[in-house]
Parts: C-alpha cells; sequence; structure tokens
C-alpha cells in the first residue's frame, strides 16, 4: 500500500471554527489532491499541489485554502467551517498527472 | 473541459452472474480513462486504466474495460460476480494536458447471494 495518511480521521467541529486536516506522504510523490465524497456527487476536486509552494483551484475551492511547505505534507484549511462543508474528505497522490492515484484513507468531517 | 457520466447509480446483480458497468466521457483532445473501485469505509483504489495502446484493458480481480473513442465510452466488465465484488466503483478521466482527474458521480453495485 502507497504510504499515506490523513489526520485526523474524524472530526466534530461548529459552524465557524477553522479546521486544518492534514496529509502525508511518504512515496516522495509530486502531485498531491484534495477531494470530497458526497452521496450523488462522487468525488469532486478541491485544490491540488504540483510540487512545494506550488497549488491550485479545483471545481469546489471555495471556503477551503490549502499550503504545501513540504513534499510529503499537504494541509487543507476549513478558515470558517459550514454545514455545507461536511463530508469525507480524501487526500491522493500521483507521481505524474496521467498516472494512478493513490488515496488515503479519508478523513470523515462533521460540522453542526 | 471533460466530464465523466456513469449512467446507472445502482445496479443489483446475482452472484456469479455478469455485469456491466456503463462509463461516457466528454474531451476535446485525448483522454486517459481509469476505473476505481472503493469498498466500505475505504479509500479508493484502482481497478484499471487506459493510457493507449490496446482499447482492451485487464484489471485486478476479473475485471477489465474496453475504451471506445466512437462512442466515447469505457464500460466495466466481469463475466461472474462475486459477493466480495459489492463496492462502489467510480470511472475518471484526465486529459492530455490537463492535471487534473475528474470522476463520476459513482454505480454502487449490489450483489445478491
Amino acid at each position: 500500500d502507497a504510504g499515506i495518511t490523513q489526520s485526523p480521521r474524524h472530526k466534530v467541529t461548529e459552524t465557524g471554527t477553522p479546521v486544518t486536516l492534514r496529509c502525508h506522504q511518504t512515496e516522495n510523490h509530486r502531485y498531491m489532491y484534495w477531494y470530497r465524497q458526497d452521496p450523488g456527487h462522487g468525488l469532486r476536486l478541491i485544490h491540488y499541489s504540483y510540487g512545494v509552494k506550488d497549488t491550485d483551484k479545483g471545481e469546489v475551492s471555495d471556503g477551503y485554502s490549502v499550503s504545501r511547505s513540504k513534499t510529503e505534507d499537504f494541509l487543507l484549511t476549513l478558515e470558517s467551517a459550514t454545514s455545507s462543508q461536511t463530508s469525507v474528505y480524501f487526500c491522493a497522490i500521483s507521481e505524474v498527472p496521467t498516472a494512478e492515484q493513490y488515496f488515503g484513507p479519508g478523513t470523515r468531517l462533521t460540522v453542526t | 473541459a471533460q466530464s465523466v457520466t456513469q449512467l446507472d447509480s445502482q445496479v443489483p446483480v446475482f452472484e456469479e452472474a455478469p455485469v456491466e458497468l456503463r462509463c461516457n466521457y466528454s474531451s476535446s483532445v485525448s483522454v486517459y480513462l481509469f476505473w476505481y473501485v472503493q469498498y466500505p469505509n475505504q479509500g479508493l483504489q484502482l481497478l484499471l486504466k487506459y493510457l493507449s495502446g490496446s482499447t482492451l484493458v485487464k484489471g485486478i480481480n476479473g475485471f477489465e474495460a474496453e475504451f471506445n473513442k466512437s462512442q466515447t465510452s469505457f464500460h466495466l466488465r466481469k463475466p461472474s460476480v462475486h459477493i466480495s465484488d459489492t463496492a462502489e466503483y467510480f470511472c475518471a478521466v484526465s486529459s492530455f494536458g490537463n492535471e487534473k482527474l475528474t470522476f463520476g458521480t459513482g454505480t454502487r453495485l449490489t450483489i445478491i447471494p
């Protein structure tokens, strides 16, 4: 299995609070991605990174920011959590865009 | 822009029967196509991929898919399913020059004993 971990695995937070999710890889892959998974929507890309300090937006980036200060870590921050951000968040990595993406175990976030 | 349509949100199939999960894509340039599987309470893992070459692609667990450029389809098939195939299946597309992968909405495969 690809070495990808996500933390925390579960989190319950209140509306308006900031939340940071962490993705850590041991594969030294260049590309890292954050997706959210919601029933009826499949996986939707939030942000991705193509190198240290190089990031770009996905299709559902509003309300989210990311940072990548080291190859192995990709952080997703919800500046002020809303109930619409209740979801399961997956991190993924790949060597190149056309290669297989390896997924982490997911983080279940509930915003009350 | 690229997009993926999975035509069936749920597919019930009897054990040992064949199954086909349908996927259609849209893109104005060359595509790379993927099928991922998600077992309950787990992340996604790759079943198979088409990058170029032979249009019939074989994957893990006895699955295969055929790339049909004229019909812009990449349907997933298995000749005989097992209880362990119960999962959600996602088709995904990436295009030449595009760093992003676009996923379909998923097909939940339920195996009936």
